[in-house]
């Protein structure tokens, strides 16, 4: 069956560490891939997607992320993390074949940044 | 920008009742879709329509119906709205290219 798994549901990081937060999908061939941000309150806003081309792709607010094909993995990094990156992050497949522009997401993971 | 608009933020019910939660878009897309998010699972899909009067199930369509009777307007139904249905709603349109997402800020029903 076609899944999206973020290992880790909390994540606390301090102001100003690093940030990495994983991401593994399970399909049949190389889905397209993203991930999004939900502040508090708020919708889902787009960080960054793959759809092919340069395994390493940047984002918005500083974000970046590696699409690992023999890993199944596109892990979300930033080097520096602010206090407004307390959110909770959500990892999303599509381009399947019989998708229609669906996305499947993973459970979400949340940060919780510290002083 | 593109905004997608959800008619309540927070929303309260009772249990039997039918409930109706609106969405509109301003943007002239294509594709609405209609997400249920809860702690742990995500967001999963409950309905999604390509086109006016078109529908098709998500993973979850069990005890909800939609409707979308023009381009704009996507709305969400609970039949009989029951406790297992209180939750956090989005609603989100798409291009039709690209996977270009606009989400909403959200409905909170609680069912009591």
């Amino acid at each position: 069956a076609q899944s999206v798994t973020q290992p880790d549901i909390h994540i606390t990081v301090s102001e100003g560490a690093s940030l990495e937060l994983r991401c593994n999908y399970s399909y049949g061939a190389t889905p397209y891939l993203f991930w999004y941000v939900q502040s508090p309150g708020q919708g889902l806003q787009l960080l960054l997607k793959y759809f092919s081309g340069d395994t390493l792709v940047q984002g918005i607010k500083g974000f970046e992320a590696e699409f690992k094909r023999s890993q199944s993995s596109f892990n979300l990094r930033k080097p520096s993390v602010h206090w407004s990156d307390a959110a909770e992050y959500f990892c999303a497949v599509g381009g399947t074949t019989d998708s229609w522009g669906k996305l499947q997401f993973g459970a979400g993971t949340q940060v919780v940044v510290t002083p | 920008d593109v905004k997608v608009t959800q008619s309540s933020r927070y929303l309260v019910k009772r249990t039997g009742e039918k409930v109706f939660l609106e969405c509109v878009q301003d943007m002239d897309h294509e594709n609405m879709f209609w997400y249920r998010q809860d702690p742990g699972l995500g967001l999963r899909l409950i309905y999604f329509s390509y086109d006016v009067k078109m529908k098709e199930k998500g993973d979850i369509p069990e005890g909800y119906s939609v409707s979308r009777e023009k381009k704009e307007r996507f709305s969400l139904i609970l039949e009989s709205a029951s406790t297992n249905q209180t939750s956090m709603y989005l609603c989100a349109s798409e291009t039709g290219l690209n996977y270009g997402y606009t989400f909403g800020s959200g409905t909170r029903l609680t069912v009591v």
